[in-house]
């Protein structure tokens, strides 16, 4: 059985200071996938990053960073220097690649960023 | 954005009627599913097709059901609605190309 978590709950930081979200994941698969969704105040879910389990290469997109670490089963995600906009719920999921693709996702994050 | 819309956006019911939730794609992509979306849990899923007519249940399917008949459309239907079913409900569309999916809008179901 596949499992998602995500330990934090509510993470509260001020504008400009880094956050560093945790994701756990259980999984008999060799091959899957890894997936962070954000999900802003207005509701709707944005894609963020996709992640193949045979390509451990860690990735920078501008703000956003993301540790895949195969030894430890995490695929942790950064906002550096955090805006107001950062603001919102932020989902990890998991997927294998003959479930049809089906997600299977974490409890997510809530991230409050203050001014 | 992919061209999903989920119609009604928002619903108030009551206990023990029918409801049905629509999931319109404009993507041609064969996989949609639906999630129901609840505090503590993140999104679950509750049914999926993977084509026409084809379909199956996920992780929370019961007191739920789903119909196909065209590639673009995708009906969840609560054939007695409870309280529990209160939630969130999200339809998204993927391809078999590394299981990315695309979400809707969301549709806030309140059973009262």
């Amino acid at each position: 059985a596949q499992k998602v978590t995500q330990a934090q709950t509510e993470i509260s930081v001020v504008e400009k200071e880094d956050v560093t979200l945790d994701c756990v994941y259980e999984t008999r698969d060799t091959t899957y996938y890894l997936f962070w969704y954000k999900q802003p105040p207005s509701g709707e879910l944005v894609f963020l990053i996709r992640r193949n389990s045979f390509d451990e290469q860690n990735e920078i997109s501008g703000r956003y960073s993301w540790n895949f670490q195969k030894s430890t089963s995490s695929f942790n995600f950064t906002i550096t220097a955090s805006q107001v906009v950062d603001s919102a719920v932020y989902f990890c999921a998991l997927s294998a690649p003959d479930s049809w693709g089906k997600l299977q996702f974490g409890a997510g994050t809530q991230v409050v960023v203050t001014p | 954005d992919a061209g999903i819309t989920q119609s009604p956006r928002h619903k108030v019911t009551e206990t023990g009627t029918p409801v049905t939730l629509r999931c319109h794609q404009t993507e041609n992509h064969r996989y949609m599913y639906w999630y129901r979306q609840d505090p503590g849990h993140g999104l679950r899923l509750i049914h999926y097709s993977y084509g026409v007519k084809d379909t199956d249940k996920g992780e929370v399917s019961d007191g739920y059901s789903v119909s196909r008949s065209k590639t673009e459309d995708f009906l969840l239907t609560l054939e007695s609605a409870t309280s529990s079913q209160t939630s969130v409900y999200f339809c998204a569309i993927g391809t078999a190309v590394n299981n990315e999916q695309f979400f809707g809008p969301g549709t806030r179901l309140t059973v009262l």
